[in-house]
């Protein structure tokens, strides 16, 4: 799977919109972008993923750029409750088989009042 | 709906002692994991179970034993425990295929190796 470089943290303000990006510059045209946070102490909880595709759900939208080296992780609203660790994951469609995901160090988003 | 359920959430070992650590998923995924989560880092794959009856290495394995018992219950065992192993313990799991990379978490076990 492609590695992925994300900053080690950022902030933003409550009830601004939360850019997080993620290079991937080595990504292969069969990787998909995974995200996922985790809040302090608890699992990682999936957020959202795409191929190529700006994708939107309920939680964020992700936008990939054209040549699909890099995305961002967009929160449209943050609150406090999304202060967590955001991991960007690159990982390739694995057919029939499921061989787990590779976390980095993700981006410590903090979420000021 | 329950999720992914681990225990226990906590546990305190001496070296050398052994354990195992119980996960569950209500969701008839046919994949499931275990990572570690060590301070100040991301999480590490130890095994993983593709399907029922299949189990493999992930990038940190020594120490450890996997079972996948039935389609619902994946257990990771230690059988000597070393600080080393002094850790977060998630389970995972998640459909096969193009839904393999949305994996669901269950809530960790923390544990300690003194």
């Amino acid at each position: 799977d492609a590695k992925t470089t994300q900053p080690p943290s950022m902030d933003c303000a409550e009830g601004r919109a939360a850019n997080l990006p993620c290079n991937h510059s080595t990504i292969s045209g069969n990787e998909y972008v995974y995200w996922y946070r985790q809040i302090h102490s608890q699992g990682p909880q999936y957020i959202i993923h795409g191929l190529k595709n700006n994708e939107t759900n309920e939680m964020a939208s992700l936008i990939i750029t054209e040549d699909r080296k890099s995305s961002t992780l967009i929160l449209p609203h943050a609150t406090l409750r999304d202060t967590a660790v955001y991991y960007c994951i690159v990982r390739a469609y694995s057919g029939g088989g499921a061989d787990g995901l590779t976390f980095g160090k993700g981006t410590h988003l903090i979420i000021q009042p | 709906n329950a999720g992914v359920t681990q225990t226990p959430k906590f546990q305190v070992l001496k070296t050398g002692q052994s354990m195992t650590l119980q996960c569950a998923q209500d969701m008839n995924h046919n994949s499931m994991y275990w990572y570690r989560q060590d301070p100040g880092m991301g999480l590490r794959l130890i095994y993983y179970s593709a399907s029922e009856g299949t189990t493999d290495k992930g990038e940190v394995p020594n120490g450890y034993n996997v079972s996948r018992l039935n389609k619902r219950e994946f257990s990771l065992r230690l059988e000597s425990a070393a600080p080393s192993q002094t850790s977060v313990y998630f389970c995972a799991s998640s459909e096969r295929g193009l839904e393999g990379g949305k994996a669901f978490f269950g809530q960790g076990t923390r544990l300690t190796v003194v």
